[in-house]
């Protein structure tokens, strides 16, 4: 089955800055990689995703970065702020099996 | 309507207790899911009903019964709980299993067994 990882657990940036949450993922047939935004006591809401014919997608602060090669994808957010503050996961999806990273708890200081 | 809702938002229940969670949807969404989430963990698949069929069971223990009247709602009953099954319980939709389908999660229902 799938298995995927998330790095790293925690990120701490100051306002302003980027944010760089990066995953890597074990089936080569997995087609499917969404990035869900979670905050503290809500479910987890779908921020941007990408599938395996596209390298690339952004979403104005938000891009996806895939290399299939390397069975990596990236989240990049740029221009960080207070509200970016939340637990974030990655996912990987091949077919009817979708797995989760860990996730990342991304804090940014004002 | 772009959301999942999920009652009671909290629930506390006696390890004899018997209580259902329930999640409503109302997007045409065919397929629905049950997840479980720990403290700082992420979500793990319970159950998948599509088009009002259980698909998956994650071999998740009796105790735990999934139930899907009709394509907008989903049930989860729950009787004879652990202490260890206290986390978040998530509710999902997709529009149909499997594939690039987007879950659309809910807010979850927070239970405690004493």
């Amino acid at each position: 089955g799938e298995n995927v990882e998330q790095h790293p657990s925690t990120l701490s940036v100051q306002e302003g800055d980027s944010a760089v949450i990066k995953c890597t993922y074990s089936d080569s047939a997995s087609n499917y990689f969404p990035w869900y935004k979670q905050e503290l006591g809500k479910g987890p809401q779908l921020i941007i995703d990408i599938r395996s014919n596209v390298g690339e997608k952004k979403d104005q602060r938000i891009a996806v970065t895939l290399n299939k090669t390397a069975k990596h994808f990236s989240l990049h957010i740029t221009e960080t702020q207070p509200e970016d503050s939340a637990v974030y996961f990655c996912a990987a999806s091949s077919g009817n099996d979708m797995r989760f990273g860990a996730g990342t708890r991304l804090t940014v200081k004002p | 309507d772009t959301e999942v809702t999920q009652t009671p938002k909290h629930l506390v229940m006696g390890m004899t207790n018997k209580k259902s969670l329930k999640c409503e949807q109302h997007m045409g969404h065919r397929a629905m899911y049950w997840y479980k989430q720990k403290a700082k963990k992420p979500p793990e698949l319970m159950f998948v009903y599509s088009y009002e069929k259980l698909s998956i069971n994650e071999s998740v223990p009796s105790r735990f019964s999934p139930e899907c009247p009709n394509s907008s709602l989903l049930n989860l009953h729950l009787h004879a709980l652990q202490p260890e099954d206290s986390a978040l319980y998530l509710c999902a939709s997709s529009r149909i299993f499997g594939g690039a389908n987007v879950l659309t999660f809910g807010a979850g229902s927070r239970l405690t067994v004493l």
